[in-house]
């Protein structure tokens, strides 16, 4: 299965600041996927990014909000834009390996005080 | 680490039982599933996936039953140990326009010995 790592593994950002969060995955994939998980929360879908094309945001996220990157077919990030408390949370990237289903990265803590 | 679940409903069971964890999912065109475990300070991880076309599906120590008239899907563990203790989600595979995966609820599973 593919390996993700995801930078950084945790953080502490003042309110009003921006977060930008990088994934990187050891094989190339096609689509890679943006989760924010809310503490002591599921998963939630915050945007599908395919390398070439526009993110493709779900309902109740915004791209000024969390702007995303594909550059090529390893990589992408993800930034936090004017970050609120509201904010905290874990935040993952996902990446689909044919059979083998979707694969997390370990996730990025991040706390806004 | 931060802790996973706090206000997710909680299964406790006792070491050597087995546990019955449910899920029910949202989209009746949804054709794949996947149970995940998460532990406190990890990313989700894959425990067993079944396709739409299947009922049930066993792996070692788990299996997956799938009800599509229900729109059920459950997750059973034989002889439960402590390191079982984690949160679990189902996610289900929406086709849509491309793949996406979208999260169930989930449920903590709490093993005493």
């Amino acid at each position: 299965s593919a390996v993700i790592s995801q930078k950084p593994s945790r953080d502490i950002c003042q309110r009003g600041t921006s977060l930008t969060i990088q994934c990187q995955v050891d094989s190339q994939v096609t689509m890679m996927f943006w989760y924010r998980q809310q503490p002591g929360q599921s998963l939630t879908l915050i945007a599908t990014a395919n390398q070439g094309s526009e993110a493709t945001y779900e309902s109740g996220f915004v791209i000024d909000k969390f702007p995303i990157s594909r550059p090529n077919l390893t990589f992408s990030t993800l930034t936090v834009s004017n970050m609120s408390p509201e904010d905290s949370s874990i935040y993952l990237c996902s990446v689909e390996v044919g059979r083998e289903g979707y694969t997390f990265g370990s996730g990025t803590r991040l706390t806004v005080v | 680490g931060e802790s996973v679940g706090l206000h997710l409903p909680t299964l406790s069971v006792q070491e050597g039982d087995n546990s019955i964890i449910n899920c029910a999912y949202s989209n009746s065109a949804s054709d794949y599933f996947i149970w995940y475990k998460q532990e406190s300070g990890k990313g989700p991880q894959f425990i067993i996936d079944i396709r739409s076309n299947m009922d049930k599906r066993q792996g070692q120590r788990v299996t997956v039953l799938l009800n599509k008239t229900v729109k059920h899907l459950s997750l059973q563990i034989a002889a439960t140990q402590p390191g079982d203790s984690a949160v679990y989600f189902c996610a289900e595979n929406n086709p849509g326009g491309y793949n996406k995966l979208i999260f169930g609820a989930g449920t903590r599973l709490a093993v005493h010995p």
